[in-house]
């Protein structure tokens, strides 16, 4: 059975930063692509970022409001995805979740979340 | 950059009937890389159809998918109460990576 468990959430000041982490389980981790994936309170879904396997260069994409401010990273050794998260605004605010890819196109199984607030 | 459009934004039926939810794009959606993935209060998203049509694993067979180029819909045959809960669509392009729709509400008349 599938398991990814994210944590590392909690509350930060604007401009601060945090790392998220979301070991997983009951698959190889190796061979998947794994995305991120926030929720801000009473809101929709949006994808944050994307990384690919090592095998296939662990190319990493971002959502615009994201780029530059966030880093993915994975530790294949550890089954392990990380969310880095540096100059936090308030719009940030939000359940992180990660998930798997499925066909390179959706996203098949999901963390249960973190959550991330940014207040002063 | 595509945009989905769901609707109704909220639906309110009763057990036993029959659900459709709607979701639109702005341009022709590439491959038919559209899904539809349910999220209950307090927990994750599931992955329920791919493909448009496809039933994820586990998936019963009152859910079913259909639609092509912009019109997308998503039909619960007949609804068990644990259908109850927030739909979203979502499409895959390989510029814009992953769009939501805003969600369908579906809720118990």
């Amino acid at each position: 059975e599938v398991q990814l468990v994210e944590s590392g959430g909690g509350l930060v000041k604007p401009g601060g930063s945090l790392r998220l982490s979301c070991p997983a389980s009951g698959f190889t981790f190796t061979n998947v692509w794994m995305s991120w994936v926030r929720q801000a309170p009473g809101k929709g879904l949006e994808w944050v970022g994307r990384i690919e396997t090592k095998f296939d260069g662990e190319i990493k994409k971002y959502a615009a409001p994201v780029k530059g401010r966030f880093t993915i990273s994975r530790d294949d050794s550890k089954n392990t995805l990380y969310l880095e998260m540096h100059s936090l605004k308030t719009e940030d605010t939000a359940v992180y979740f990660c998930a798997t890819d499925f066909a390179r196109a959706y996203l098949g199984s999901w963390g249960q979340g973190t959550l991330v607030t940014v207040s002063s | 950059e595509i945009v989905l459009t769901q609707s109704p934004g909220t639906l309110s039926l009763s057990p036993g009937e029959r659900a459709t939810l709607s979701c639109r794009a702005s341009q022709s959606v590439t491959s038919n890389y559209l899904a539809w993935y349910q999220q209950k209060p307090g927990q994750a998203p599931r992955l329920l159809i791919y493909g448009a049509s496809t039933r994820a694993t586990g998936i019963p067979d009152r859910f079913s998918g259909s639609g092509s180029g912009t019109d997308f819909s998503l039909t619960i045959s007949r609804l068990e109460p644990e259908d109850f809960a927030v739909y979203y669509c979502q499409h895959y392009d390989s510029s814009t990576m992953y769009t939501f729709g805003q969600g369908t509400n579906l809720e118990i008349k």
